[in-house]
Parts: structure tokens; sequence; C-alpha cells
């Protein structure tokens, strides 16, 4: 069965520098989503992209966020300048289908996350 | 905002035997669907079954069946014949009509013992 992939599964990063998060979503989807999960709390949606743009963002994701889709396969998350609050499990999902007022009305597919950690 | 809250952090359950763990949530729209997911440890969440709110049946996926109630806004999730494969983090979760998020409960472990 096709499953969203992650990479890496583990990011290791010193406060202030960039990293880049990457997710290969499943090749028929068109909508697809990042979440991150800090340790002991709920899972948080960040941001939803679709048709090369921002469909819906949280206030989490603010400008210090960025997302691309910069070849046909790959979905990746930028965070610029991290802060040791940016520490947590970063989860890719996509979702394909049927769009309803920008929204898709499938379920969506999570991959197994990246643990991002800040010192 | 959508608010879904999963008031057991944690079940147990003994292999064959059944369990429910609940979920109940807050919102003022009208349609909306509901999921449960299950993480196995270091593993990707996986969806379990959803519901549509307009939908009046109960979603089932062989063992799993959901008893939705709309009025109480209660969406709890029940596993029959549960396997030790069954042993994971189960997050209910909402999403409203129009919109793209998922708003998450906070999960509930679910041991199962043999």
């Amino acid at each position: 069965e096709p499953e969203v992939t992650q990479t890496p599964s583990h990011q290791v990063t010193q406060m202030g520098q960039e990293v880049i998060l990457r997710c290969v979503p499943i090749s028929n989807h068109l909508y697809f989503y990042w979440y991150r999960q800090i340790l002991g709390q709920k899972v948080e949606f960040l941001v939803s992209f679709y048709n090369n743009e921002i469909s819906e963002k949280s206030e989490i994701f603010d400008d210090q966020f960025s997302v691309e889709r910069p070849d046909g396969s790959n979905f990746t998350l930028k965070i610029r300048s991290t802060k040791l609050e940016d520490s947590a499990m970063y989860f890719c999902a996509s979702s394909e289908g049927f769009a309803v007022w920008g929204a898709s009305n499938q379920p969506q597919h999570f991959g197994d996350g990246t643990r991002l950690s800040i010192l | 905002a959508q608010t879904v809250t999963q008031s057991q952090p944690e079940m147990s359950v003994q292999e064959a035997e059944t369990v429910t763990l609940s979920c109940t949530y807050d919102t003022s729209e009208s349609d909306y669907y509901l999921f449960w997911y299950k993480q196995p440890p270091s593993r990707q969440m996986i969806l379990v079954i959803r519901q549509e709110a307009y939908k009046q049946q109960n979603a089932t996926e062989n063992r799993f069946s959901v008893n939705f109630q709309k009025a109480a806004k209660s969406f709890s999730l029940k596993i029959s014949d549960s396997q030790l494969g069954d042993a994971a983090m189960y997050f209910c979760a909402y999403r409203g009509e129009y919109g793209n998020k998922l708003v998450f409960g906070a999960g509930t472990i679910l041991r199962v013992k043999s």
C-alpha cells in the first residue's frame, strides 16, 4: 500500500539554524499537510497546501515557517531560525480527492514523522 | 474553535475481549467528519475508521465500530475481539465540512494483555 515517507527520522539542530523537513506524499494525492506534536501535548495542525499554495494555516505557522513543493514529488517544511520550542515531532500527511470549497473530503494519510531536537 | 477531548489517558483490555475508547468534541458546525487514528509505537498514524456527521448509521470496519451520538457530541470507538496488534495510541480527530485541518484529542494508550 502506498505510504507517505518522511526524512530524516531524527534531526538535531542548533538553535538559530535553518532546518528543512522533507516529505514524499502519496503520488496521486493533491492535498498536503504538516502537523506537529510537542512531547506530552496534542497533535497540532500547522498548514495545508493545495494547488501550489497554502490553503489554510494555524497561528503557530508564523513567518519563521514556510512550505514548498519544489518538484512533483517532495513537500518540504522549512523553519528559518529555529527556537528551543520548535522541538517536536513533525508529521506530514496527504489526501486525495474531490475538492469541496478548497478542502479535501478524503481522509489524511500520515508519515512516520520527523523528530526535531533543537539544542 | 473546535475541541476534542479524550478523557482516558490509558486503557487495558484482555486479549479477545472488548474495549471502548471515549471521545467527546465541541463544535457549532452541523456537518463535519470524525476519525479514529491508531499509532503503534514508533510508527505512523493509520486511519482506523471515520464517520460523517450527516450519516445516522454508525460506521463499522471489521472489529472496529463507533457509537456516534451527535446530540451528545460523543464519538466512542469499540474494539471487539481485541488482539495484541491493537496495542497502540488511539487518537480521535475532528474535521469541519469545509476545513482542511484535523483537530486531535490527546490520545488514549491501549494496552492489550495476553
